[in-house]
């Protein structure tokens, strides 16, 4: 089977720098997808990791180590508009589509 | 260029009643992946479909739920005989041709379900 796990909530004021960690169990592994959702709306595309190594994206980074089977994504010089749900999505065993997990709440004071 | 469009945003239904959820993928994308999200839940996979084809519905109900991709048209979701815990968020995602479900999924706003 395939389980995921990630921290429920975290919370962070602006300006500070954050990591969401995920590890991961899965058969066949591929890579894995990190997805952003405010307020139950549509997901959105963050990043993508096929290698084990740190892929910078603007402020958000997401770093893979196929060994340990775990993840994580850090988001530095947070804003308030970072206060959303992440998720960590590694493939299912048959490649086909992207399993989610319960995801991790981020909230971000002032 | 459109993003993925879900019709409708908002949809009640009685118990029993039929639900019918229309996802439009993006111009160009043949890929087509339906989600269902319960309150404080991830995102559940269900389906993929890619034209007038299925290929894994290892999420889908057993019973009651259905799902096509035809030729022309939107992807359709389709629930029979809805019953409570049918109520949720069905996200539709779709992706290009070529491009399998590791590389960027673009999701539609959803269709928020609710049976009374």
């Amino acid at each position: 089977g395939q389980s995921l796990e990630q921290p429920s909530e975290v919370t962070a004021v602006e300006g500070a720098i954050v990591q969401i960690n995920c590890t991961y169990q899965t058969s066949g592994f591929y890579g894995l997808s990190w997805y952003q959702q405010h307020d139950g709306g549509a997901p959105t595309f963050l990043s993508y990791n096929a290698l084990d190594g740190l892929e910078e994206t603007g402020r958000f980074s997401s770093f893979l180590s196929r060994s340990d089977s775990y993840g994580y994504l850090l988001l530095q010089e947070l804003q308030m508009k970072d206060s959303a749900s992440y998720f960590c999505a590694p493939l299912n065993q048959a490649g086909t589509a992207l399993i989610f997990g319960k995801g991790t709440t981020l909230s971000v004071s002032s | 260029n459109a993003g993925v469009m879900q019709n409708p945003r908002h949809l009640v239904r009685r118990r029993g009643q039929e639900a019918r959820l229309r996802c439009s993928p993006m111009k160009g994308h043949s890929h087509v992946y339906w989600y269902r999200q319960l309150p404080e839940e991830g995102l559940k996979f269900m389906v993929y479909l890619q034209k007038e084809n299925i290929i894994d519905e290892s999420g889908m109900p057993k019973e009651r739920f259905s799902a096509e991709f035809p030729k022309e048209g939107p992807s359709i979701l389709r629930i029979q005989q809805v019953v409570r815990g049918d109520s949720a968020a069905y996200f539709c995602a779709s992706s290009p041709p070529g491009q399998g479900p590791d590389w960027e999924l673009f999701f539609g706003e959803g269709s928020r379900l609710t049976v009374l």
